[in-house]
Order: C-alpha cells, then structure tokens, then sequence
C-alpha cells in the first residue's frame, strides 16, 4: 500500500502548455511538499504547503486537505522544466517522509 | 545560502570493501536522512537521525549503519558493499518542530555508488 500516489508517471509535453501532475495521499498530514529533481542532479523543496494554493513564477500547487489531494501546474511550459517532480508527505510522528514515485516531466521545444 | 553537502558525487568500489558516505548541514537541524534512489521505486528511506547520537531504522536499513556525533553531520556506512548496493545516495535535513509538524527538506546533490 502506498500512501502517497502521484500520476501520471511520465508526461510529455510541447513547450507552452500548460501541465499538471497529481498526488493523493492516505495519511493525515501537516503539510504536503513538491520537489523537483532534474536528471542528474540533486532534490529541491519547490513548495510545502498546508492549504489552499501557493504560486512560484509559472509554478502554482494546490491542496485539498479534506480529499487528500494536491496538484502542482506549470503554466507556459519551457524545457527547463523537463525534470523529476516529486510529491512527499510527513508521516504522522511528523520526522518521516512518504514519497510518491515521481512523475517524470519532458518538455520538448 | 542554506546547504547539505554530500562528500562525492561519484564513487567506484569493489565487493566486500567498507564505503563511506558523509552528509554536512549548515542550517542546525535537528532531522537528518539517509535516502537510496533506484528507478522505478523512488525514494526510500535508509536511516533517519533526529538528534546528535539518536538513530532510527527506515524502510530498508539491512546492510546499512550510520553515525550522528555531532548534529551537522550524519554518516552512512556501509560495512561489506555489494553490488545491490549500487545506487543514488540522498542526504535530507529538516528542522524539527516538536515532532508534530516537520519543516522544509533540503537535500544534498546526492552520491551515485557504483559497486562492482
């Protein structure tokens, strides 16, 4: 059983359109966090939020806490966002993580 | 400018030999992770280290010790490598707000382990 689910697991897309990547999860949390990983490179915090919607230049996350789910979009997508996006939540005792298996994003020029 | 270094990027070694894998943040947090990364199963954690000397076991510690002497630095070791152990290495800190609610993660660059 996982708790977390993020879908789809691959997404290809044209550059400037407009993308968006699940994650449902099945503990309750604290806060949810979408990271980004590019091909090669390390992990980095792009949100962590608790409610409601959080925006970081074309990136934008959602969160339902009531349906266990959240949604990270890029709008006007580039190639620089060809990357690993990561969904994690705390567990309960809150000093661990669940991940999703990571939707894995290629945004062709 | 908030940092978790990892020691290598890139490491070669051969069966049976001891490996080292050392993880330092700047920022004094308290939570520091162990995380191995293979295709298809995402991340999954190693070991977790919530305080200078404390450790946990994670989803899949077999194989694995590690060392928290002080509260910058977490270790990973793995005694006797095998080649199931070739893999990406990802070190995590986060701050600890009373064990309820835990902070941002910052990971390192990670350590690609490749054991022959």
């Amino acid at each position: 059983k996982n708790e977390v689910e993020q879908s789809p697991q691959n997404l290809t897309a044209q550059e400037g359109e407009f993308i968006t990547i699940n994650c449902s999860y099945s503990v309750g949390i604290s806060a949810l966090h979408w990271l980004q990983q590019h091909p090669g490179g390390g992990i980095v915090s792009l949100f962590m939020l608790s409610s409601g919607k959080k925006k970081h230049g074309r990136l934008i996350a959602t969160i339902n806490i009531q349906e266990k789910h959240s949604s990270l979009h890029i709008t006007a997508s580039h190639p620089r966002d060809s990357a690993v996006y990561i969904c994690a939540v705390p567990s309960n005792t809150g000093n661990q993580f669940y991940f999703g298996t990571g939707t894995s994003l290629t945004v062709i020029p | 400018d908030v940092k978790v270094t990892q020691s290598s990027r890139y490491l070669v070694k051969r069966t049976g030999e001891k490996v080292f894998l050392e993880c330092v943040q700047d920022m004094d947090h308290e939570n520091m992770f162990w995380y191995r990364q293979d295709p298809g199963l995402g991340l999954r954690l190693i070991y977790f280290s919530y305080d200078v000397k404390m450790k946990e076991k994670g989803d899949i510690p077999e194989g694995y010790s590690v060392s928290r002497e002080k509260k910058e630095r977490f270790s990973l070791i793995l005694e006797s490598a095998s080649t199931n152990q070739t893999s990406m290495y990802l070190c995590a800190s986060s701050m600890d707000h009373g064990g309820i609610y835990t902070g941002e993660l910052f990971f390192g660059e990670g350590s690609r382990l490749t054991v022959l």
